[in-house]
This record gives C-alpha cells, sequence and structure tokens, in this order.
C-alpha cells in the first residue's frame, strides 16, 4: 500500500479481555516501530523490528505485550488480560533503515478497555 | 524512557507570526527529528538532521541543532492556522530507536 496502514482504527473491549492490534508496514521498509500514546502525552516506545535481528522489546511495559513480525512485513502486537491503563492510541511506524531516515506512522488504533 | 524534552509545552500566536519550540536531549545522537500531529493520530515527519549538521531549511521551517548544548529549535514562519497541531522531537541514538519527547501543542488563532 501507500501508507502504513493499522487495523482496526478504533477497539473497544472488556476488562480482561485479549486483544490484537494490526499494522502492515510499507513494502520494502525493514525498520517497525510501535509505539503508546495516552491523551495528551508523548509516545511511549513499546517494540521495534529491524529486519532478521531480534526485536528490541525493552519498551514493553508488561508480560501481557508481547509481538511478532511474520516474514519480515506485518506486525501483530497482542494485549493479553487487557487493564483499563491499557486503553491509548496505539502508534506503527516504518522506516527504510534504522539510521537517518524518516519514519512513516500508521493512523493508530484507538483502544478503549471498559 | 523519553530522551526529547521540548518546550514550551503549549504555544499560542497569532497567525502571521513566527513560533519557535524547542527541543532538549540528554545523550550523544546521530540525527534528530521533528514530527507534527493533528488530532492525536498519526505523525508526519518534517525534517531531519545530522549530528554534524547545524542549520537545516524546509520551506517555512527552520531547524537548528546545538550538539554542544544538546537543543534543537524548530522555527515555523508566518504561521498559518493550519499549522495548529503538537509538534515532536524525536532522536536516534547508536542502535536505539526512535525516542519522542512529549510534545508542544501550538494553536494559530486566523
Amino acid at each position: 500500500g501507500a501508507g502504513v496502514s493499522q487495523s482496526p482504527s478504533n477497539k473497544v473491549t472488556e476488562k480482561g479481555k485479549d486483544v490484537e492490534l494490526r499494522c502492515d508496514p510499507i513494502s520494502g521498509h525493514t525498520a517497525l516501530y510501535w509505539y503508546r500514546q495516552s491523551l495528551g502525552q508523548g509516545l511511549e516506545f513499546l517494540i521495534y523490528f529491524q529486519g532478521n535481528s531480534a526485536p528490541d522489546k525493552s519498551g514493553l511495559p508488561s508480560d501481557r505485550f508481547s509481538a511478532e513480525r511474520t516474514g519480515g512485513s506485518v506486525s501483530t502486537l497482542t494485549i493479553q488480560r487487557t487493564q483499563q491503563e491499557d486503553s491509548a492510541v496505539y502508534l506503527c511506524a516504518s522506516s527504510l533503515e534504522q539510521r537517518n531516515t524518516e519514519a512513516f506512522f500508521g493512523q493508530g488504533t484507538r483502544l478503549t478497555v471498559v | 524512557s523519553q530522551q526529547g524534552e521540548e518546550d514550551p509545552q503549549a504555544l499560542s500566536i497569532q497567525e502571521g507570526e513566527n513560533a519557535t519550540m524547542n527541543c532538549s536531549y540528554k545523550t550523544s545522537i546521530n540525527n534528530l527529528q521533528w514530527y507534527r500531529q493533528n488530532s492525536g493520530r498519526g505523525l508526519v515527519h518534517l525534517i531531519l538532521i545530522r549530528s554534524n549538521e547545524r542549520e537545516k531549511h524546509s520551506g517555512r521551517l527552520r531547524v537548528t541543532l546545538d550538539t554542544s548544548k544538546k537543543s534543537s529549535s524548530l522555527l515555523i514562519t508566518a504561521s498559518r492556522a493550519a499549522d495548529t497541531a503538537s509538534y515532536f522531537c524525536a532522536t536516534h541514538s547508536g542502535n536505539t530507536p526512535l525516542v519522542f519527547g512529549k510534545g508542544t501543542r501550538l494553536s494559530v488563532i486566523a
């Protein structure tokens, strides 16, 4: 596609349920990032994939969060046993490589845990 | 953790005026980038300045970088109502991913 695509755009889930958020990066981009943004706040880094290297998971807030990137393309962020504090906009971005290149962002998934 | 810190947190100006936002960071960087965000959704890349560069221009945007002070500034000249958005700086350091600051909310009043 022409840009980074995220689905769903909005997700409302009950506390305790699992959710999966999807990101389709720009074709050919080797780097993929997930961020989380609470209302009116900055972007909190979650996880980073670069080519075939092991992902940088240093930003994942708890073991309820996990992500995978299949075939070096599509990525899925999974949140298990969701809590109300997980409510936020989850943003995905991709870039051609890590250094000295811009990141292209999707429109995000707004997650609301009720 | 957040590397960049933007200043001010919020800025309100009249259309036609210039807007200046600042970003400070803590560690050595490969590059510093500025992004704009409308309505709390996707971010749009504005400009990238490498650690060996001091100034860069793009249209009405001017970015400076002072590595000795670990700071950068974004100047938007002749602002327009459409420039109303949140602006974020982001840094690349070593092999770490892009780290964003908390942003500056700019309001341009027509």
